[in-house]
């Protein structure tokens, strides 16, 4: 069965501390993967999209990176800031029939 | 920019009403899609549209009805709400090649009592 993990579910962090969020999934076969940012009370924003031949994709202060072998993804995130504070949901996307199989996302807190 | 906009961001209904959510994106998207979020679980694909009054069934279609009449507006339709329709209700629309980046409305938090 298709599945997408998350891990942790929450994580609480000091401004200006580093973080790495996790993402592990069984899609086969895998098309590509993306991270979203979603703030509290609004919808999903893509941070960055990764396909099967990416290790490491940056936007700013987050680094994607992508381990097709474990089907492993990480989204570290430097020098946070409180305006980081929000959930991160991992999505993947399978070749088969373009479903997108969406992980139930980190909530992300960082306290100053 | 890309505007996704949702015709309410807070609605209350009673059980048995007939429930309408608009969605409307101005970037010529083909694709629009209907989810619901739930906490601890990822978003569930409701329905979805490749064009102008075509529709697909995702995940979990009973319950809910959709219409597309016209390429930027997609509504969806709780033909008689229950309690477990209860949701925050997020719209979305891409472009169609391949499966590109949604760009998501600020979503509708339903409370159905």
């Amino acid at each position: 069965k298709n599945q997408v993990e998350q891990s942790p579910q929450s994580l609480i962090i000091l401004e200006g501390k580093n973080c790495t969020l996790q993402c592990n999934y069984t899609v086969s076969p895998f098309s590509n993967l993306r991270w979203y940012k979603q703030d509290t009370g609004r919808g999903p924003v893509s941070l960055t999209i990764m396909t099967f031949s990416e290790n490491t994709k940056s936007n700013g202060r987050y680094t994607a990176t992508l381990d097709a072998d474990t089907k492993q993804s990480s989204l570290h995130i430097t020098a946070s800031q409180l305006s980081d504070s929000a959930s991160y949901i991992c999505v993947v996307s399978s070749d088969s029939n373009y479903q997108l199989i969406w992980g139930a996302g980190t909530k992300l807190i960082i306290k100053p | 920019d890309v505007k996704v906009t949702q015709s309410s961001r807070y609605l209350v209904k009673r059980t048995g009403e007939k429930v309408f959510l608009e969605c409307v994106q101005d970037m010529d998207h083909e694709n629009m899609f209907w989810y619901r979020q739930d906490p601890g679980l990822g978003l569930r694909l409701i329905y979805f549209s490749y064009d102008v009054k075509m529709k697909e069934k995702g995940d979990i279609p009973e319950g809910y009805s959709v219409s597309r009449e016209k390429k930027e507006r997609f509504s969806l339709i709780l033909e008689s709400a229950s309690t477990n329709q209860t949701s925050m209700y997020l719209c979305a629309s891409s472009f169609p090649r391949g499966w590109s980046e949604q760009y998501f409305g600020p979503g509708t938090r339903l409370t159905v009592t």
